[in-house]
This record gives structure tokens, sequence and C-alpha cells, in this order.
């Protein structure tokens, strides 16, 4: 199975900051990479897929680049709505994976 | 407005067995397939099962496969997942998630997670 660790598991930022996440992937993977944003009891919501394509809706403070097995979520001014846990996920083979997330918090 | 609705959820003893369901609607849901993906309490995100357009072939995790069942019926634009021989490591918020985008037996390269339900939960204790 294709691991993905994030770093860091956990950051603390102040609004307007820019705040970076980075997700490793134990084999290549291309840019068949997603990340997600998920709210404490809601449901997780795409931002990003193919590594650094825009899901429509989203913000555009939200970016993805990488490809290979390193990649970065970044967004450029947080924004207190942003307090959330992100995942980033491989869909290049199954099983498709996860990291085991990285919580962002509001100084 | 494009939904998904899960069911089914609630507390079973170790051993037993629950069928989820989740209900589709606001999207051609014939034209996706379709996956379950669950959460143990305060973790993270494990994907378990994944079915083709049609419903002919599925895909499962190794800590789900030969227990657990995914099927759909595309009239009712509805997926299922039949779980037997439930352990208390399944006890989880069971999502069900759209995956890659099928028109004419030709699917797209985008298995990411696009559309996801609320979840149901599924308890897993004596």
């Amino acid at each position: 199975d294709i691991q993905m660790t994030q770093s860091p598991s956990t950051l603390s930022a102040s609004v307007g900051d820019r705040v970076t996440i980075t997700c490793r992937a134990s084999q290549n993977i291309r840019n068949w990479l997603a990340w997600y944003q998920q709210k404490p009891g809601k449901a997780p919501e795409v931002l990003i897929y193919e590594a650094s394509s825009l899901e429509s809706g989203v913000p555009s403070r939200f970016s993805g680049t990488g490809y290979g097995t390193e990649f970065t979520l970044t967004i450029s001014s947080l924004d207190p709505d942003d307090c959330a846990t992100y995942y980033c996920q491989q869909y290049d083979d199954y099983p498709w994976t996860f990291g085991q997330g990285t919580k962002v918090e509001i100084k | 407005e494009v939904q998904l609705v899960e069911s089914g959820g609630g507390l079973v003893q170790p051993g037993g067995s629950l069928r989820l369901s989740c209900t589709a609607s606001g999207f051609t849901f014939s034209n996706f397939e379709m996956n379950w993906v669950r959460q143990s309490p305060g973790q993270g995100l494990e994907w378990i099962s994944n079915i083709t357009v049609s419903g002919s072939s599925t895909l499962y995790a190794a800590s789900v496969k030969g227990r657990f069942t995914i099927s759909r019926d595309n009239a009712k634009n509805s997926l299922f997942l039949q779980m037997n021989d439930l352990r208390a490591e399944d006890t989880a918020l069971y999502y069900c998630a759209s995956g890659r985008h099928c028109i004419n037996g030709k699917c797209n390269k985008a298995a990411y997670f696009q559309k996801w339900g609320p979840g149901t939960l599924v308890i897993v204790s004596s």
C-alpha cells in the first residue's frame, strides 16, 4: 500500500499568515493527489485535485503544488473559517490512502 | 442540489451484521463510481470499498475484504454496504462518496472523492 505522511500534525497560526502543509507519498503517485478540509462534525470537502487543480467554489487562497512523492497545500492568508483538519489522499493506486491529517488552529 | 444521504447505522454486537444505504440525488448517479469511506472516532479517514458504474466490479480494503459487500441499484439511485462479522474496530462513521465519472464505458482518472454524504454511525459493542 502507498503510505501518505503529512506534516505537521498540528499547526497554530495567526489570521493572515501563510500556511503550508506537506504530504509525502511512499512511492511515485505522479499528480494523483487530492486535498480535503474537514470541519468538526462534518464530512470532508475536496479542495484540490490532481495535486494543483482548485475544486469549483473553493476560495483562491488555497493552492496545491507537487509531483511524484512530495506535495504541499498552501493557504495564502489564513482565515478564521480555515480552522479544520486537512487530509491528503492518493488515487494513483488501490487501495486509495489518506494522510493522517493536519489540524490547523488559529492563534 | 447534489446530495448523498447515508442510513442504516446503529449499535450492533460483535459478530453481527448491518446493511448501510446511501441515496443520491441532484446528479446522474449511474454515471459515477461510488465508494465507502469510514472514519473511526477521533481518527483519520480510511477508504474501504469501491464499485463501478454497472456494479460489475468491486474493490475492498484488506481490513474489510471477505466481510463487507458493496452493491448498487442505479434505478433507485442507491448504494449499499452489507457488513457481516462486525468487529469492535469497525466502529466508525461511514460515508458514501462519489468516485470517477464515466460516460459510455469510459471513466476519467479523477478517482478522488468529490461528493460526500454526512455519514452514518456504526457502533460495534456488546
